[in-house]
């Protein structure tokens, strides 16, 4: 079966401080894509980052970046230096290799930033 | 700045009535569009697949004669709540993608609709 899981419904970060926040994945496909999305309390939907599974190295991109482990299957965001404005909730989504363009979702992890 | 336009941004209509939420793609043509809905504290959940032209493809579970969607140009996909009921108050969000595989998804703001 293809999911995504993410174990963490809420997390709590000081401002200034780095947070982890995991997803792990199900499939079997070797070519399928990983995508994080923050979404505000306003509802949008703001990409972050994209991870394919044939890309050798983590993307970053500004403050974010993925730890992506392979054979663990896991693709978790890193936010540094987190700010205020961070707070958010934070889905983990994927494109599996079915000829499907849509994103299948994770549950969400609801990111609160502590001044 | 936006890519993806989406109007209204909220409704309110009464049981029985119908709602039609428009999702424009601003800057690329778009032959294939999504819609999702997201319950309260829950994920995003794929509803269909529009595509330009032809019939969209529902996800199982889907009432495809409540929810019509409709995407007659590469540029705008529409879909209609039909005969609304209070359980069908969600929040609606559809949304884009580029040409590319590895392209994400480009989302418009969502459409949070209550019924009464």
């Amino acid at each position: 079966a293809q999911k995504i899981t993410q174990t963490q419904p809420g997390m709590f970060v000081q401002e200034k401080e780095a947070v982890t926040l995991d997803c792990t994945y199900d499939t079997s496909d070797q070519s399928y894509g990983l995508f994080w999305y923050k979404q505000p309390s306003s509802g949008e939907m703001i990409f972050l980052i994209y991870q394919g599974s044939y890309d050798e190295q983590n993307a970053t991109e500004g403050r974010y970046s993925l730890n992506f482990q392979k054979a663990r299957k896991s693709a978790n965001l890193v936010i540094s230096a987190s700010q205020l404005g961070d707070s958010a909730m934070y889905f983990c989504a994927m494109r599996f290799d079915t000829g499907r363009r849509a994103l299948t979702f994770g549950s969400g992890t609801r990111l609160q930033v502590q001044p | 700045g936006a890519v993806v336009s989406q109007h209204p941004s909220r409704v309110i209509c009464k049981s029985g009535t119908s709602v039609k939420i428009e999702c424009r793609s601003l800057d690329f043509q778009a032959t294939t569009m999504f819609w999702y809905r997201q319950f309260p504290k829950q994920s995003l959940m794929l509803m269909a697949t529009s595509n330009e032209g032809s019939k969209a493809t529902y996800e199982q579970g889907v009432e495809k004669d409540k929810f019509l969607i409709n995407h007659a140009s590469l540029t705008l996909s529409t879909l209609t709540v039909t005969s609304a009921h209070p359980e069908d108050s969600s929040f609606y969000i559809c949304s884009a993608i580029r040409s590319s595989y590895n392209s994400p998804l480009h989302f418009g703001n969502g459409t949070r609709l209550t019924v009464t």
